[in-house]
């Protein structure tokens, strides 16, 4: 069974410091892997997605992800945040041995100080 | 982006009578849908998976009978609560998967969510 961890919950930096999220899952297989955001009121939001190529893949909003296979890890990162990072993020995993079925992580509540 | 509905995005009922949320992928079809739980502070739990068509299947300790779930069409899919408890009050997602695929294979586009509580 596939399984997501996200190490932090909660994570409180100021504005312009850099941000890194980590996340590793369990599952052997071919995986495609997602960070999604989670706005205060908002519903989930996509940041960005791997499923093959490029192990440093960018998203929206100045984040990045990279895949380390021999690390089962997908950690999240942005060089500089804004408060307007203030939200929960969540990693997650799918694959086509488990249906396609996507499992989260735990989340991280990221607070940015103005 | 593709666009996930769900109504109502919030309802409170009486312990015992039952709740139907609908989930609605606006601009693209879907022949699946998720229903995903999300308890105060903590990640979204999956509960079924919805499929145009057919049965739902339900995750492990997911009670079927309880959580009643219809993909009667490619954009609509339902979530039943029956005689709901103060226990069932809860954040409700859904999230759908077009049918094409493509690049947007393994990708799923979340509603808004519906919260029930249940007096």
């Amino acid at each position: 069974a596939q399984s997501v961890s996200q190490h932090n919950h909660h994570v409180i930096l100021s504005e312009a410091a850099s941000l890194e999220l980590g996340c590793n899952y369990s599952y052997g297989g071919t995986v495609n892997l997602f960070w999604y955001v989670q706005y205060p009121g908002q519903h989930l939001q996509l940041l960005l997605k791997y499923f093959s190529g490029d192990p440093l893949v960018k998203g929206i909003k100045g984040f990045e992800a990279e895949f380390i296979k021999s690390k089962f890890s997908f950690n999240l990162r942005k060089p500089s945040v804004q408060w307007s990072d203030t939200a929960e993020y969540f990693c997650a995993v799918n694959s086509k041995a488990a249906g396609n079925k996507l499992t989260f992580g735990g989340g991280t509540r990221v607070l940015v100080k103005p | 982006g593709a666009v996930v509905s769900q109504h109502p995005s919030r309802v409170i009922c009486k312990s015992g009578t039952s709740v139907k949320i609908e989930c609605r992928s606006l601009d693209f079809q879907a022949t699946t849908m998720f229903w995903y739980r999300q308890f105060p502070k903590q990640s979204l739990m999956l509960m079924a998976t919805s499929n145009e068509g057919s049965k739902a299947t339900y995750e492990q300790g997911v009670e079927k009978d309880k959580f009643l779930i219809n993909h009667a069409s490619l954009t609509l899919s339902t979530l039943t609560v029956t005689s709901a408890h103060p226990e069932d009050s809860s954040f409700y997602i859904c999230s759908a998967r077009p049918s094409g695929g493509g690049d947007r294979t393994g990708e799923l586009f979340f509603g808004e969510g519906s919260r029930l509580t249940v007096l």
